[in-house]
């Protein structure tokens, strides 16, 4: 059973470009999450993605969307790139449980460097 | 609004050393508590969480964590640690949003390093 997937592993892009990542979400798992990782830094809350619709949302600009698909895998997209955004960009899937919290697995990041 | 203090930025130990890792959070409710481990490249692993009940948690590794509601804390320990230990230790909160949504709030991380 293969784990949360993301890819691509590494990538630079240069500001003002516009980049997505992809996220393959944990066998049986509906729910995904997205956190930025700056260095030196924990993980902030992005955005939650449930049954193809936002679901929730942290302290982060438009230029931060995303989508999630029919077989719940999600994307990441962000447009106007700055310096600021260069980070790791961590994935979490898990399972709805109504109102109950479920484990949120990671995938092992995107590293995302803006020149 | 929910948050993490991890008071310590770098902590360096001996192999074999009783190691604690302190964690204070701020939640107005019961809160959801956890302890994630991540090596250099990687995603993070979870260690341990506290829902409710007693209030010392196991985790996988060796390591244990103790809620105590008075303090706000959830400090993490190993008695023993082993140089495959070394790496960057999350505190972290779930706080319930509605409709089912939770968010993870992290703390910005303790790098353990362990001396031979």
């Amino acid at each position: 059973d293969a784990g949360v997937t993301q890819s691509p592993t590494h990538l630079i892009k240069t500001r003002g470009q516009q980049v997505t990542l992809r996220c393959s979400p944990k066998s049986g798992h509906d729910t995904v999450s997205w956190y930025q990782q700056a260095l030196g830094q924990g993980p902030q809350f992005i955005f939650q993605y449930y049954e193809e619709e936002e679901r929730q949302r942290g302290n982060f600009p438009d230029r931060f969307s995303g989508h999630q698909f029919p077989n719940y895998s999600s994307e990441l997209n962000v447009n106007a790139l700055l310096l600021g955004d260069s980070a790791l960009y961590l994935c979490a899937s898990s399972l709805a449980l109504g109102e109950a919290y479920n484990e949120q697995f990671f995938g092992p990041g995107t590293r995302l460097t803006v020149l | 609004a929910q948050s993490v203090t991890q008071p310590d930025i770098h902590i360096t130990v001996s192999e074999g050393a009783s190691l604690e890792l302190r964690c204070n959070y701020s939640y107005g409710a019961t809160p959801y508590l956890f302890w994630y481990v991540q090596s250099p490249g990687q995603g993070l692993q979870l260690l341990l969480k506290y829902f409710s009940g007693d209030t010392l948690v196991q985790g996988i590794k060796g390591f244990e964590a103790e809620f105590k509601r008075s303090q706000s804390s959830f400090n993490l320990r190993k008695p023993s640690v082993h140089w495959s230990d070394a790496a960057e230790y999350f505190c972290a909160v779930a706080a319930y949003s509605g409709a089912g949504s939770y968010q993870l709030t992290f703390g910005k991380g303790t790098k353990l390093s362990v001396i031979p």
